[in-house]
Formats: structure tokens, C-alpha cells, sequence
């Protein structure tokens, strides 16, 4: 099993463009998150998933958006992007709320 | 408030010593915790959860220690060993609604050889 993959692992983005950071799990888990973590810092939730179809916020939503289409996908969108969005983005999946979260990788993600 | 925090950013240790990190968390509703383990350029690792109704849990050179009365939480390492080096965060959820979980700001755990 791959795990959680997101994609690309690097990126560099210009003020004011926008991109999608992908996020797939192919262990059939309901629950998917997304957190920031800025240098010396723990992470941040940033939006979360508990099924196909819904989405709901968490501590610092404002500036990204987040759809859920199917079980295995969680796309993370920043429409404008800003220099304060500079971070390393991560993925992770849950069977239940109360189970280990498995994380991908991680997007290291500039905006200069 | 909610937070959980860390009473050392870092620890170093020899080869072979036992490790303690600890943790503190502040909200006495949280019934579930966990430690990962984040090596550079890579995601969160698991390593060990406790839920509120225990106390302590082993895995294999791991143990984690919860004291709900002072809500203190502990990850203890056995036999440390240069491939343990890396930060470790701890993490807990409330109870009840939120899917949050809180993040500390992790310890860099060092060991040298």
C-alpha cells in the first residue's frame, strides 16, 4: 500500500496565483485532514473530511478551500495565494476520529 | 484554553540510554493522546496512543505514561538509538464533536553515539 501520497512535493508560487495541492489515500479511510506546520512550529488543521462529500473547517481555514469527491481524494485549493501561506502542507487520513492519523510526505509550498 | 505543550524543545542522549520527553496538556477533556515521530523532510509518524481511561501503554521500545490529575503525558524510549533521533510531537483530541486533533510543538530528541 502507497499510504498517503500528496503531490507536488515542492512548489513554488508567485503572490495572487493559485494551485491545488493533491492528497490521495488508498487505505479506504473515511476521515482525511489538512494541516500547515510552519518552521518550529506543530501543525496546524486547516480543513478536515469525515466522508465523501463532507468538509468542514478547522483551526486556520481562511485562504484555502477543500472539496471531497470521493473517498480516496482530499484536494487542498489556495485561490490567491499569499506570502503568509509559505509552509509545509500535510495530508493525513484516519479510519475513526479516535485512530492514528497517517500522514503523506508533505508539500513544501513558497510564495514569493 | 486548549494547548498542549512541551517542557524541553531539546533532548540529547548517548546510544543505548533510556529517553523520557514530556508533555503537558491543559484541557482535562481529552480522552485521546498520541506521539509521533517526524524525521527531517518527512511526515508524522506514529508511534503510540493512550486513551484517557488508561494509564500507561507499551509498545515495543516505547511506553507512554498519561497522569490525567496533573495532565502530564510521557513518551519513554528504551535503549535509544541513532535512528530514533528526530522531533516528536504529542498530540491530543477532546472529547466529544471537534475531529481536532492539538498539536504540541514537538522536542528534537538527539542521540549520539
Amino acid at each position: 500500500n502507497a499510504g498517503v501520497t500528496q503531490t507536488p512535493k515542492f512548489r513554488i508560487l508567485k503572490i495572487g496565483q493559485s494551485m491545488t495541492l493533491q492528497c490521495a489515500q488508498d487505505m479506504n479511510h473515511n476521515y482525511m485532514y489538512w494541516y500547515r506546520q510552519d518552521p518550529g512550529m506543530g501543525l496546524k488543521l486547516i480543513y478536515y473530511s469525515v466522508g465523501a462529500g463532507i468538509t468542514d473547517k478547522g483551526e486556520v481555514p481562511n485562504g484555502y478551500n477543500v472539496s471531497r469527491s470521493t473517498t480516496e481524494d482530499f484536494p487542498l485549493r489556495l485561490e490567491l495565494a499569499a506570502p503568509s501561506q509559505t509552509s509545509v502542507y500535510f495530508c493525513a487520513s484516519s479510519s475513526l476520529s479516535n485512530q492514528p492519523q497517517h500522514f503523506g510526505d508533505g508539500t513544501r509550498l513558497s510564495i514569493l | 484554553g486548549e494547548s498542549v505543550g512541551l517542557h524541553l524543545p531539546t533532548l540529547s542522549v548517548q546510544e543505548g540510554d533510556n529517553s523520557i520527553i514530556n508533555c503537558a496538556y491543559s484541557n482535562s477533556a481529552s480522552d485521546y493522546f498520541i506521539w509521533y515521530k517526524q524525521e527531517s523532510g518527512k511526515g508524522p509518524q506514529f508511534i503510540i496512543d493512550i486513551r484517557s481511561n488508561m494509564d500507561k501503554r507499551q509498545g515495543q521500545r516505547v511506553t507512554v505514561l498519561l497522569n490525567k490529575t496533573v495532565k502530564h503525558l510521557s513518551l519513554q524510549i528504551a535503549a535509544t538509538q541513532p535512528g530514533d533521533s528526530a522531533v516528536y510531537f504529542c498530540a491530543e483530541k477532546p472529547q466529544g464533536g471537534s475531529e481536532k486533533l492539538v498539536f504540541g510543538k514537538g522536542t528534537k530528541l538527539t542521540v549520539n553515539p
